[in-house]
């Protein structure tokens, strides 16, 4: 199994400013990797897959970038709405898909 | 818009099975290339993926899960099923129907349902 740790746990930034969002795969993935946001009370919602397209309807301050085992979430200018918990998901076609434990972006 | 719903009892005893159905609405769950499924998520496992279903009734399933979990497809009423056997209290989650953009990338979940296992 592959195994998705993020960093870091929780992440204060102001609004206005820029995130970045760390996961890293314990092996390749290759550009097989996707970012979900999720609100309390919602379901998780896609924001990029294959490392780095945008979903329908995403907004272009969300970015994703990387490949093989290093990959990174960036959120420039950073709204409102924007705080939630963001959860990185590898789907690596040779083993069962596995998800990060989740970085949680807080208001500082 | 395409939505998706899911429905079936909050609560099962241990050693039972958990059913739980999708109702598609907004498209047809029969268009290619489109395949819909299940996901949990739970405080102590985090998200973790079910399987997924073709309309033909193809289906492919986490290998840890895979010997407790049947899907079907009814595409006459636009819906989907999860059967899991023998639950456990490991089993409690808030369960999900997703449709899959593509492999196991999802693009539409439904609201979730809590699903709690308990005597």
């Amino acid at each position: 199994e592959v195994v998705m740790t993020q960093s870091p746990a929780t992440l204060s930034v102001s609004p206005g400013e820029r995130a970045t969002l760390s996961c890293r795969a314990s092996q390749s993935v290759s550009s097989n990797l996707a970012w979900y946001q999720q609100k309390p009370g919602q379901a998780p919602r896609l924001l990029i897959y294959g490392a780095s397209t945008r979903a329908t309807g995403i907004p272009a301050r969300f970015s994703g970038s990387g490949s093989g085992t290093e990959f990174t979430l960036t959120i420039s200018s950073l709204q409102s709405d924007d705080f939630a918990v963001y959860y990185c998901q590898q789907y690596n076609n040779l083993t069962p898909t596995t998800f990060g434990q989740g970085t949680r972006l807080e208001i500082k | 818009q395409l939505q998706l719903q899911e429905s079936g009892p909050r609560l099962v005893r241990p050693s039972d099975t958990l059913s739980l159905t999708c109702s598609v609405s907004g498209d047809s769950i029969s268009r290619s290339p489109y395949y819909w499924g299940w996901i949990r998520q739970s405080p102590g496992k985090g998200l973790e993926w079910i399987g997924r279903i073709y309309f033909s009734g193809n289906t492919y399933h986490n290998p840890s899960l895979e010997s407790r979990v049947t899907m079907s497809v009814d595409t006459s009423k636009n819906q989907f099923s999860l059967k899991m056997t023998s639950v456990t209290v490991a089993d409690t989650a808030v369960y999900y129907c997703v449709r899959h953009l593509m492999v196991v990338v999802m693009d539409y979940w439904g609201q979730g349902t809590l699903v709690t296992v308990s005597s």
